[in-house]
């Protein structure tokens, strides 16, 4: 069964970092493209980032570029989002999802909160 | 770039129709055919239930359903059931490194 684990999430000050993981299993993930999106309480959802299956091609939403980085480790199935200088607009559930122009597999979604 | 625009709500009796609207430009939703559908039960992960404008993935029943007419694309849901009652987000591309989310519609099963 193809699923998308996710961890990493919880509080956070205003500048500081936090990283979600995502691991995958029951596909060959070496072989799909992934996604990090978004959804602020009671908010619609919002694309962030983008990376390739052999990480040679990334996108960020403007709103996040500079602060947030997207990677993969192909070997241990996992896709990663390290994000820094952490506003309080960045507080949302963070979804990974698999694809490349439409999103056929999301994880559960892990909240990350930015308060003092 | 701004989110597509989609009505808040929309509603219907069990057995009857829903169209939700997608309001985009010619820079996305009118340009591309990578549009997109997602249905989300509260508190839940978004699921895809239409993509490239009117295809259905398998396993997602045939009463939804896709179709675009310029700038604006629609999702009609019909034969209304308890369980489509959820919140529908549009999706679509926007050339370049652009992606862009519609505001998302609830739907209430009346």
């Amino acid at each position: 069964e193809m699923q998308l684990v996710q961890s990493g999430g919880g509080l956070v000050q205003p500048g500081g970092s936090l990283r979600l993981s995502c691991a995958a299993s029951g596909f060959n993930f070496s072989n799909n493209n992934m996604n990090w999106v978004r959804q602020a309480p009671g908010k619609g959802l919002e694309w962030i980032s983008y990376i390739s299956r052999s990480s040679t091609t990334i996108f960020y939403a403007d709103s996040v570029k500079g602060r947030f980085t997207i990677y993969r480790d192909n070997a241990k199935n996992s896709l990663y989002l390290q994000m820094n200088s952490l506003r309080a607009e960045d507080t949302a559930v963070y979804y990974c999802a698999r694809g490349w122009l439409q999103f056929d597999s999301w994880g559960q979604g892990t909240p990350v909160t930015v308060s003092s | 770039q701004s989110a597509l625009t989609q009505p808040p709500s929309a509603s219907g009796s069990p057995g009857q129709s829903v169209t939700i609207s997608c309001t985009g430009t010619s820079s996305d939703v009118g340009g591309y055919k990578y549009v997109s559908w997602y249905q989300q039960h509260s508190g839940k992960a978004p699921k895809l239930i239409i993509y490239e404008v009117s295809e259905r993935p398998s396993g997602v029943p045939d009463r939804f359903s896709g179709s675009k007419s310029g700038n604006t694309a629609s999702l009609t849901v019909s034969g209304l059931q308890l369980e489509d009652e959820a919140d529908y987000f549009c999706f679509s591309y926007a050339g370049s490194d652009n992606y862009l989310f519609g505001t998302g519609t609830k739907v209430t099963v009346l």
